[in-house]
């Protein structure tokens, strides 16, 4: 079975500082997708960043970067100069490639602190 | 970029009654979408894939017949909540996949979401 974790349920981070949000997936496909998804308190989902499996460079959006490990199954996100307006949950989420199916992670909560 | 709009956002209803909730893509054509309901703090749950032009495809445990699922065309889909109670309350999301770009761009993106009350 295709599975996401996210080990942790809850981080704090000061504002304008750095954090990493932690994924694991397990999948026996060779080509998929993997994303990174925020859901503020409006509960609207916005997609953070996107990155393909077949690609080994790490994909960067702004602020947002992540750390692909493909052999390790890992995926984690940087967010760099943390804004109050990152404080929201966040979610990884893996494509099953012939469904389209997504497949999410626990979800993180980010409390940025001022 | 991609929006996807949901309607309504909030729903009152009365036990018994159904409720209609749209999804919407407003700048991409979906062929297929998809419907999930998640419950507070918590992380989402697929009940079901909506294909255009032909049945939904329903998740383990989702009851089809309480969850009627439409795609009459390439940018709508419509859930209807059937026989609505109390315990239906939630947080219904959907999504539309992007394949504008094919397999290279495939993405989803999400509406707004809409809360359900069932009294």
């Amino acid at each position: 079975a295709q599975t996401v974790t996210q080990s942790q349920p809850e981080m704090s981070v000061q504002e304008a500082e750095t954090v990493t949000l932690s994924c694991t997936y397990d999948t026996s496909e060779s080509n998929y997708y993997l994303f990174w998804y925020k859901q503020p308190p409006s509960r609207q989902m916005i997609l953070v960043i996107r990155q393909e499996a077949y690609k080994q460079q790490n994909a960067t959006e702004n602020r947002f970067s992540v750390n692909f490990q493909k052999a390790a199954k890992s995926f984690s996100l940087k967010i760099s100069d943390s804004q109050l307006g990152d404080t929201a949950m966040y979610f990884c989420a893996f494509t099953e490639s012939n469904t389209g199916k997504l497949i999410f992670g626990q979800g993180t909560t980010l409390q940025v602190k001022p | 970029g991609a929006v996807v709009s949901q309607h309504p956002s909030w729903v009152i209803c009365k036990s018994g009654t159904s409720v209609k909730i749209e999804c919407r893509s407003l700048d991409f054509q979906a062929t297929t979408m998809f419907w999930y309901r998640q419950f507070p703090k918590q992380s989402l749950m697929l009940m079901a894939t909506s294909n255009e032009g032909s049945k939904a495809t329903y998740e383990q445990g989702v009851e089809k017949d309480k969850f009627l699922i439409n795609h009459a065309s390439l940018t709508l889909s419509t859930l209807t909540v059937t026989s609505a109670h109390p315990e239906d309350s939630s947080f219904y999301i959907c999504s539309a996949r992007d394949l504008r770009g094919g397999k290279s761009t495939d993405t989803q993106y999400f509406g707004p979401g809409t809360r359900l009350t069932v009294l």
